[in-house]
């Protein structure tokens, strides 16, 4: 799985919570990306990192941040969970420009 | 129009057949086209990755790029159960050096029937 770790895998939580999802990599890569996957939407871009302390908005980046203090480390955390952040979340990595995209195992988040 | 439009399926058929897979697109910037699959409850692993026109092979996969008709392709020869997945097509433009206008399509549910 070209050495990416989500975690948690599942998570239920309640309307208006904060929570947080981690990825972790072992590749030593550059850039990472936080995409959410919903039936009839496909992938779509939440935030990206171009560097440590680096990091810009995506698409559908409302409701959510992102921190990443560390190469291997990029946090993506809803502030206020709501129903409609019900998806599963998926951490990529890439190496350089112009390389494809590499993703971990997603996170199914349910918010109830 | 969607910028990437795919054919969601379901697609069955049955082991053994030669299955095609497609996606159309408009953004004549785009240079770069990769096909994933996605088994279920997994993430996505990129299967074919090329870049501007022609064609691709790997084993019993090959990825064609028609840039004039905006086209993708990719082929499975002898499929099998295993190849019974989701395949998302995507693609970027040349300049997109950060990674951040990757575009996917929808995926293409496939079957393949023992």
């Amino acid at each position: 799985d070209a050495g990416i770790t989500q975690s948690p895998r599942h998570k239920v939580t309640e309307t208006g919570t904060p929570v947080t999802l981690r990825c972790h990599q072992t590749e030593n890569h550059r850039y990472m990306y936080w995409y959410r996957q919903d039936p009839g939407h496909g992938l779509r871009l939440i935030h990206y990192s171009y560097g440590v302390k680096d990091t810009d908005k995506g698409e559908v980046s409302d409701g959510y941040s992102v921190s990443r203090s560390k190469t291997e480390d990029f946090l993506l955390t809803l502030e206020s969970a709501t129903s409609s952040q019900t998806s599963v979340y998926f951490c990529a990595i890439r190496g350089r420009a112009n390389s494809p995209l590499h993703f971990g195992n997603g996170t199914r988040l349910t918010v109830t | 129009q969607k910028e990437v439009e795919q054919d969601p399926g379901p697609l069955s058929v049955p082991e053994g057949a030669i299955v095609s897979l497609n996606c159309t697109y408009s953004n004549s910037a785009f240079q770069y086209f990769m096909w994933y699959r996605q088994y279920s409850r997994k993430g996505p692993e990129l299967l074919m990755y090329t870049y501007s026109s022609g064609n691709k092979e790997d084993g019993r996969f090959t990825a064609q790029v028609d840039k004039s008709s905006k086209y993708i392709s990719l082929f499975i020869r002898d499929s099998q159960p295993s190849d019974s997945a989701t395949y998302l097509c995507a693609m970027s433009a040349l300049r997109d050096n950060y990674g951040q206008n990757f575009v996917f399509g929808p995926g293409t549910r496939l079957s393949v029937l023992p």
